[in-house]
């Protein structure tokens, strides 16, 4: 089954860099997600990684290795907004197979949470 | 600008009571999906649907069932509400080639907090 760890709490200074570590381990990769959810609301998505490197989106950067299972979220000049849970979860491939003469629905991914990184910005 | 709305933010349900929680998206996703989300243990599927009239089990259906008879619309129904079901869930819907290697991104809606007495 799919086991996705990553730290429970962090605590970083307002303007300082702070890196969240994740790793998983499944069968059936198919992309690593980072999703914000600031208290009482909604997750929202920030980033994806299906290939193996660095991706940057301004003060957000994730990374993948593949072979080592891990990912990580790293934020940078942190905000007091910044401070919320962040979710690393995996995308699990998923096909509906309607048999030979219909063939084979590719539907995309589910995706499986880790339990969330709750980040706290300090003045 | 709302994308996918869940009928109720908070319910306060007794045990044995039937509970209905509803999720409407208005983006045109064939995939749907409803999580519960508990402290420590993150978020974890209950039930999707890649098409409507279509349902699969996620990792934790017991105690749960859902309907899609419209695109748009995904229900999860607990048959007989139990204290250990008092949770967040998060309905959530996504588009297959969303990305470039074809994995899909959730949208999820505001979140229905049951509590379950």
């Amino acid at each position: 089954g799919q086991n996705i760890d990553q730290p429970t709490e962090m605590t970083a200074t307002e303007g300082a860099i702070v890196q969240i570590n994740c790793t998983y381990q499944t069968s059936g990769f198919n992309g690593l997600f980072w999703y914000q959810q600031h208290a009482g609301e909604a997750p929202t998505f920030l980033s994806y990684n299906v290939l193996d490197g660095l991706e940057e989106k301004g003060r957000f950067s994730s990374f993948l290795s593949r072979s080592k299972g891990y990912s990580y979220l790293l934020l940078k000049e942190l905000q007091m907004k910044d401070s919320a849970s962040y979710l690393c979860a995996e995308g699990n491939d998923y096909k509906l197979s309607f048999g030979a003469s219909r063939g084979i629905k590719a539907a995309g991914n589910k995706l499986t949470f880790g339990g969330g990184t709750r980040v706290l910005v300090k003045p | 600008d709302v994308k996918v709305t869940q009928s109720s933010r908070y319910l306060v349900k007794r045990t044995g009571e039937k509970v209905f929680l509803e999720c409407v998206q208005d983006m045109d996703h064939e995939n749907m999906f409803w999580y519960r989300q508990d402290p420590g243990l993150g978020l974890r599927l209950i039930y999707f649907s890649y098409d409507v009239k279509m349902k699969e089990k996620g990792d934790i259906p017991e105690g749960y069932s859902v309907s899609r008879e419209k695109k748009e619309r995904f229900s999860l129904i607990l048959e007989s509400a139990s204290t250990n079901q008092t949770s967040m869930y998060l309905c959530a819907s996504s588009s297959p080639g969303q990305t470039g290697s074809g994995a899909n991104v959730l949208t999820f809606g505001a979140g229905s907090r049951l509590t379950v007495l």
